[in-house]
């Protein structure tokens, strides 16, 4: 059962525009997401994090934002760059003192020149 | 400041035999854990550990998985008799001990490619 689903496998983005990435949640115990970059036959790299306290937290250039009534959030890259293509990750935890991370799929971020 | 160091990044084992990975940790942090990546799926939790202790190794299958991280030395995650079912990215992540903050931020190493013929 997936409990962190991002349901776009793949995104397209020319360089310069907007990036949206999504994620949608079914546990409700989540309380602290994060998102993670990935390129090829390396780790994830840390990006950006919000608790679910907050429904926005920024960055430079990337913003994520909360949804919790719908279990959602998304992060949004402005401006896109093609230095930005790579695999993107949400990853959640459940509760105060929890250190199980539950990732998503991934999506892959391509961004054209 | 060197970040999480595995390796190594790839191994190629043959059925049956075992596999040992191993991870150490960023300077300063004391807390490791290992995630496993199935092809075209996110990383999955399987162990937790803090020096000389496994904290939770819930994710971990109940058979021939081991992990261990010693006083001295990096954290091994052994696998033995390994199947190709095996076959996968591991990854290790660590974080600095718990300042009081709800949730710490895991950082990764490079991962360990794992084939298994």
């Amino acid at each position: 059962d997936q409990q962190v689903k991002q349901n776009s496998p793949s995104l397209s983005v020319q360089e310069g525009r907007i990036s949206i990435l999504n994620c949608d949640y079914t546990n409700s115990m989540f309380d602290y997401f994060l998102w993670y970059k990935k390129y090829p036959a390396e780790g994830p790299t840390f990006l950006i994090s919000i608790s679910s306290i907050k429904d926005k937290n920024e960055d430079g250039r990337f913003t994520v934002f909360l949804n919790k009534s719908a279990k959602h959030l998304s992060l949004h890259i402005v401006p896109s760059q093609p230095g930005d293509s790579a695999v993107y990750f949400c990853a959640a935890y459940s509760g105060a003192g929890s250190y199980q991370l539950t990732f998503g799929k991934g999506t892959k971020l391509s961004v054209i020149p | 400041n060197a970040g999480v160091m595995q390796n190594p990044r790839h191994l190629v084992r043959r059925r049956g035999q075992e596999a040992r990975l191993r991870c150490s940790p960023m300077k300063g942090h004391s807390h490791v854990y290992w995630y496993r990546q199935l092809p075209e799926e996110g990383l999955k939790f399987m162990v937790y550990l803090q020096k000389e202790n496994i904290i939770d190794e819930s994710g971990m299958p109940k058979e021939r998985f081991s992990a261990e991280f010693p006083k001295e030395g990096p954290s091994i995650l052994r696998i033995q008799q390994v199947v190709r079912g095996d076959s996968a990215a591991y990854f290790c992540a660590s974080s600095p001990p718990s300042r009081g903050l709800p949730q710490e931020t895991q950082y990764f190493g490079p991962g360990t490619r794992l084939l298994v013929l």
